[in-house]
């Protein structure tokens, strides 16, 4: 079964706002990533976190993770038109190669 | 130095017709993996192959979906007679070594069954 799910499914803030979103999974990972995907366009790697790490930076965006939740969110602080995009976290096991994305929340950035 | 080429980028079949997808790793890269993103969703893994072997086709639909990697050339996913449900973005990413975690996505190939 699909490993993540993301809430909201769609989320649509002002330009200049912060942008939450969020992922929740069901087994342990080794690590976890976000995707930003415009659209009909391909993924963007945005950012990586270790199961070992709690947070990460990457210029506008901060990523948590907690383990004990099986939980991690995405932060866009100070967002912008061109952020408007799909966003998907996706999961990996120790020894697996594939990645386990989750539905996807659909941001908006109203002008 | 080119990414990840997938083609072509927009396919439209008949249903009943094959559809052939494919996809050419980075350079250097000798591990391909192939995920599908039906309308809406997120991405889900299909397969992932080696050159010459496939080493993980968990993800693949039991019948009419097939993929190869060659020792020379691009991967290729191919859906024989294909159906209306099939029609989604299939998107190619590769490695090198087996490191699927940091693999690079291609732009992806839109196929359209009518």
């Amino acid at each position: 079964s699909q490993q993540g799910e993301e809430d909201p499914q769609a989320l649509s803030i002002q330009e200049g706002e912060n942008a939450t979103m969020n992922c929740s999974y069901k087994t342990s990972i080794n690590n976890l990533q976000w995707y930003r995907q415009n659209s009909g366009r391909g993924l963007v790697h945005l950012i990586l976190i270790r199961s070992n790490e709690r947070e990460k930076h990457s210029g506008r965006l901060r990523v948590t993770l907690d383990t004990s939740k099986k939980s991690s969110s995405l932060l866009i602080t100070a967002s912008r038109a061109a952020d408007t995009a799909s966003y998907f976290c996706a999961t990996d096991r120790q020894g697996a190669q594939k990645l386990v994305f989750g539905q996807g929340t659909r941001l908006t950035i109203n002008p | 130095n080119a990414g990840v080429m997938q083609n072509p980028r927009h396919l439209v079949r008949r249903r009943g017709q094959e559809a052939r997808l494919r996809c050419s790793p980075m350079k250097g890269h000798s591990h391909v993996y192939w995920y599908r993103q039906l309308p809406e969703e997120g991405l889900k893994f299909m397969v992932y192959l080696q050159k010459e072997n496939i080493i993980d086709e968990s993800g693949m639909p039991k019948e009419r979906f097939s993929a190869e990697f060659p020792k020379e050339g691009p991967s290729i996913l191919r859906i024989q007679q294909v159906v209306r449900g099939d029609s989604a973005a299939y998107f190619c990413a590769s490695s090198w070594g087996d490191r699927g975690v940091e693999a690079f996505f291609g732009q992806g190939t839109r196929l359209t069954v009518v």
